[in-house]
């Protein structure tokens, strides 16, 4: 079936920063790629969209300049965490679907800023 | 705007009993709706999904979902639990949103099984 990779899996770094988590679609093209972010025991929260080619569509309350979203191509979308801070702290997942695709999700990337 | 909710935070049962999970949604038009799990440090695994047709979908692992239009429900149930469905639930609604068809996640429900 249709595999999202999600890489790294888990990152700690400094306070300050800059973070790169890469989402792939493994073997179908993602016109779409979704970012959510989890806190721990919470639910899963859309950070935002990110249709190829185009902008990001960021959701109400998410920095758009504190997370960069690029999705140049169909198998690829990376977000960075710039100047990372530990507030920012958690566990991102990134979903991609295609044409007649449901979403599927990556494995996550578990970010711990000391 | 749509929404999930899912009422029971935690819940534990025993080993081979009967399981439901429940979800409410609130959504104008017929909606997508997903159960997925999530083991610790994991992502996400779809079990079932319901876009349209028969109101009862069978999912993998056992898991079976059914659609209540009436009252905007999609419970899931497993007639024997194991051990290994200790995990997170979640239930999410699909909307058609200005193309985005971004899902919204419900609270979730954590799993624990009883030996």
């Amino acid at each position: 079936g249709a595999v999202v990779s999600q890489h790294p899996s888990r990152v700690i770094c400094k306070s300050g920063t800059s973070v790169k988590i890469e989402c792939r679609s493994l073997d179908f093209q993602a016109t779409t790629m979704f970012w959510y972010r989890q806190f721990p025991k919470q639910s899963l929260m859309l950070m935002a969209t990110s249709n190829e080619g185009s902008k990001a569509t960021y959701e109400q309350g998410v920095e758009k300049d504190k997370f960069l979203i690029n999705h140049a191509s169909l198998t690829l979308s990376t977000l960075t965490v710039t100047s990372a801070h530990p507030e920012d702290s958690s566990f991102y997942i990134c979903s991609a679907r295609g044409l007649n695709q449901p979403q599927h999700f990556g494995d996550g990337t578990r970010l711990s800023i000391l | 705007a749509q929404s999930v909710t899912q009422p029971d935070i935690h819940i534990t049962v025993s080993e081979g009993a009967s399981l439901e999970l429940r979800c409410n949604y609130s959504y104008g038009a017929t909606p997508y709706l997903f159960w997925y799990v999530q083991s610790p440090g994991q992502g996400l695994q779809l079990l079932l999904k319901y876009f349209s047709g028969d109101t009862l979908v069978q999912g993998i692992k056992g898991f079976e979902a059914e659609f209540k239009r009436s009252q905007s429900s999609f419970n899931l149930r497993k007639p024997s639990v194991h051990w290994s469905d200790a995990a997170e639930y979640f239930c999410a609604v699909g909307v058609e949103d200005t193309g985005r068809r971004a899902l919204t996640f419900g609270s979730g429900t954590r799993l624990q099984v009883q030996p």
